[in-house]
């Protein structure tokens, strides 16, 4: 059973047009993540929430943002979509065992911008 | 410099060979590493955590070296199975449970029949 979910798997938005990702998960884990990966690129981490806290990356741009409404729930707003924006977005978690098992993944969401 | 770096590759091997690579990192103070397995288009998925005393899995063995900074990853008797790209992950902590990950952009091993 998928632990990490991630909405939708692909996603097509259009230039400037505002998107949201979601991401849900069932393991009660108190941090949530989200990373941009291009291709053939490492994951990029843009913030993370630790409980209600929010911690923003120094390089993430304005137009990301992110909402956790609760302990299961984190989504990534995307403002105003350009063409550069276009990646993989993984939603990722951590618990109290991370330190030996690292983080779950999300299957990610994959975004196109036309 | 890049926190965590891995030669990109690729590595073509025949079914059946051995093939390692590396990865360095340059924190000191971090704690913990990891090999994920990451297939095309699909998400990171942990294939082992590597502990300083080094460890195996079936036919991954990793190896950790702290004095130098390198982790690496060694796979027998290749399967085609195995050819993915594989990210070499360091974990720092940050506070108790909040840990950030530095990835390397991967190092891509294709098995060939």
């Amino acid at each position: 059973d998928a632990m990490v979910i991630q909405n939708p798997r692909y996603q097509v938005t259009q230039f400037g047009k505002p998107v949201t990702l979601s991401c849900s998960q069932t393991l009660n884990h108190n941090v949530m993540y989200w990373y941009q990966q291009k291709s053939s690129q490492a994951p990029k981490l843009l913030f993370h929430y630790y409980d209600k806290d929010f911690n923003n990356e120094a390089d993430t741009p304005d137009n990301f943002q992110s909402r956790r409404p609760n302990t299961s729930f984190c989504f990534l707003d995307i403002r105003s979509p350009g063409l550069g924006d276009a990646a993989m977005y993984l939603c990722a978690t951590s618990g109290l065992d991370s330190n030996l098992a690292g983080y779950t993944f999300g299957s990610g969401t994959r975004l196109t911008v036309v | 410099r890049k926190e965590v770096e891995q030669d990109p590759g690729p590595f073509n091997v025949p079914e059946g060979a051995t093939v390692a690579f590396n990865c360095t990192y340059s924190n000191s103070a971090s704690q913990s590493f990891f090999w994920y397995r990451q297939d095309c288009r699909k998400e990171p998925k942990l294939l082992m955590s590597v502990y300083s005393s080094g460890n195996e899995d079936g036919r991954f063995t990793a190896q950790l070296n702290r004095a130098s900074q390198y982790i690496s990853l060694l796979i027998r008797d290749s399967k085609l199975s195995d050819s993915a790209t594989y990210l070499c992950v360091v974990n720092g902590l940050r506070r108790s449970n909040d840990y950030k990950l530095s990835f390397g952009a991967g190092t891509t091993v294709t098995v060939r029949a």
